[in-house]
């Protein structure tokens, strides 16, 4: 079973603090994704990576950057939170690119205050 | 850009069926997908029909695609409550990257 692990699953922030979410597979997949929710909004696509040190821009990254050293680990880095970042971030992990899905971890709840 | 629009809310009584319907944008996908998400949970992979299909059954579920006119629907038999999830459509664009709707919230009724 594919298994997609995230850090925290709650977190609460202060404006301007620095945020790391850390996202684990076990799975050797080549592709992992940054997500987040909103209600109404469905899921978002903030940045993704096909492979180690290699990142790419998703819909929103303005306000997020992101950090793969390991092919098993993908950071998302808040650098300066503000409260229009309280959302459910999902991260999630796929094989390669022509695979057929996405596999997603639980998903951590962010409050920044 | 690419756009999946899906109605946000469904209400059925357990045992009766649920369809759940999306539209899509993106003419060029490849694979189309369902989601479910249960309360304070991530994104389950329910099923997903290449773009060459018009039909996929898996048990309780039912796939139908119609690429003329950019239409996706989820059947779900026999509903139960324990099917009562929030379910979002899904399409692949052309770098490969999911484009999601905004979910149905599904309600089952006992």
């Amino acid at each position: 079973d594919v298994k997609v692990t995230q850090s925290s699953r709650y977190l609460v922030k202060r404006t301007g603090e620095k945020v790391f979410l850390e996202c684990v597979q076990d799975m050797d997949h080549e592709n992992m994704f940054w997500y987040r929710q909103d209600p109404g909004l469905g899921l978002r696509l903030i940045y993704f990576s096909y492979d180690v040190k290699m990142k790419e821009k998703g819909d929103i990254p303005e306000g997020y950057s992101v950090s793969r050293e390991k092919k098993e680990r993908f950071s998302l880095i808040l650098e300066s939170a503000s409260t229009n970042q309280t959302s459910m971030y999902l991260c999630a992990s796929r094989p390669g690119l022509e695979q057929e899905t996405q596999y997603f971890g639980p998903g951590t709840r962010l409050l920044v205050l | 850009g690419e756009d999946v629009e899906q109605s946000l809310f469904l209400s059925v009584r357990e045992g009766d069926s649920s369809v759940i319907n999306c539209t899509y944008t993106d003419s060029s996908s490849t694979y189309l997908y369902w989601y479910k998400q249960e309360p304070g949970a991530g994104l389950q992979l329910l099923t997903y029909i290449f773009s060459n299909m018009d039909m996929k059954q898996d048990q309780r579920l039912t796939v139908l695609l119609n690429k003329k006119d950019k239409h996706l629907s989820l059947r779900i038999a026999d509903t139960q409550t324990g099917d009562s999830a929030i379910y979002f459509c899904a399409e692949e664009d052309s770098s490969y990257k999911l484009i999601f709707g905004s979910g149905t919230r599904l309600l089952v009724r006992p």
